[in-house]
């Protein structure tokens, strides 16, 4: 069946440093969505992607869909404390369901 | 825009007893609508999809007599879990979207504690 890994797992990183985390799947997908959930709240969506190869901002975050159609890069510059938080990726192809990775814990040290 | 509520934000009951949590899209219509399962430190789990006006699509394992969901509009789905027990604690999620899935916005959750 269908595999969708994020790594790293977690991080713990010093305010100001970049973060980089990726997504890769076992076939390709034609959408891939970053997420970021707080705790005890619904994830809240920081990208959309649906062409390989395009590179999308959203301030301080940057995604790519990769070339290959089967992974996804999210880079975060300058992080601050707010960032804190977990990272999900999504990836889908056409009109299926969507699978999602299980997550990118990420710790900012002031 | 693409704001989507759930209601409510935590509910506490017996074991045995039904609970139903809505999920409405505020600010546009939502043509598909997912319902997620969120266990602690983990990954979302796809429970169901719903279309307005037709049934839900659940996904393997799910047993739809205890997952009950309705989709009647196009701004509102519910949840029911109906004869709760303590297992079904967790933290539930939905999802809707105005474009055949592309772009899922997420509600705030629902804790769903059974005693």
């Amino acid at each position: 069946g269908q595999q969708l890994n994020q790594s790293p797992q977690s991080m713990f990183i010093q305010e100001g440093e970049d973060v980089s985390m990726n997504c890769t799947s076992s076939s390709i997908f034609n959408t891939w969505l970053w997420y970021k959930q707080d705790p005890g709240e619904g994830p809240v969506l920081l990208i959309a992607l649906y062409k390989a190869g395009e590179l999308t901002s959203n301030g301080r975050l940057t995604a790519q869909f990769g070339i290959t159609r089967k992974d996804s890069f999210l880079n975060i510059s300058a992080s601050i404390p707010s960032d804190v938080g977990i990272y999900f990726c999504a990836g889908r192809y056409n009109f299926n369901k969507f699978y999602f990775g299980s997550g990118t814990k990420l710790n900012v040290k002031p | 825009g693409a704001v989507v509520s759930q209601h409510p934000s935590w509910v506490i009951c017996k074991s045995g007893t039904s609970v139903k949590i809505e999920c409405r899209s505020l600010d546009f219509q939502a043509t598909t609508m997912f319902w997620y399962r969120q266990f602690p430190k983990q990954s979302l789990m796809l429970m169901a999809t719903s279309n307005e006006g037709s049934k839900a699509t659940y996904e393997q394992g799910v047993e739809k007599d205890k997952f009950l969901i309705n989709h009647a509009s196009l701004t509102l789905s519910t949840l029911t879990v109906t004869s709760a027990h303590p297992e079904d604690s967790s933290f539930y999620i939905c999802s809707a979207s105005r474009n055949r899935g592309n772009e899922q916005f997420f509600g705030p959750g629902t804790r769903l504690t059974v005693l």
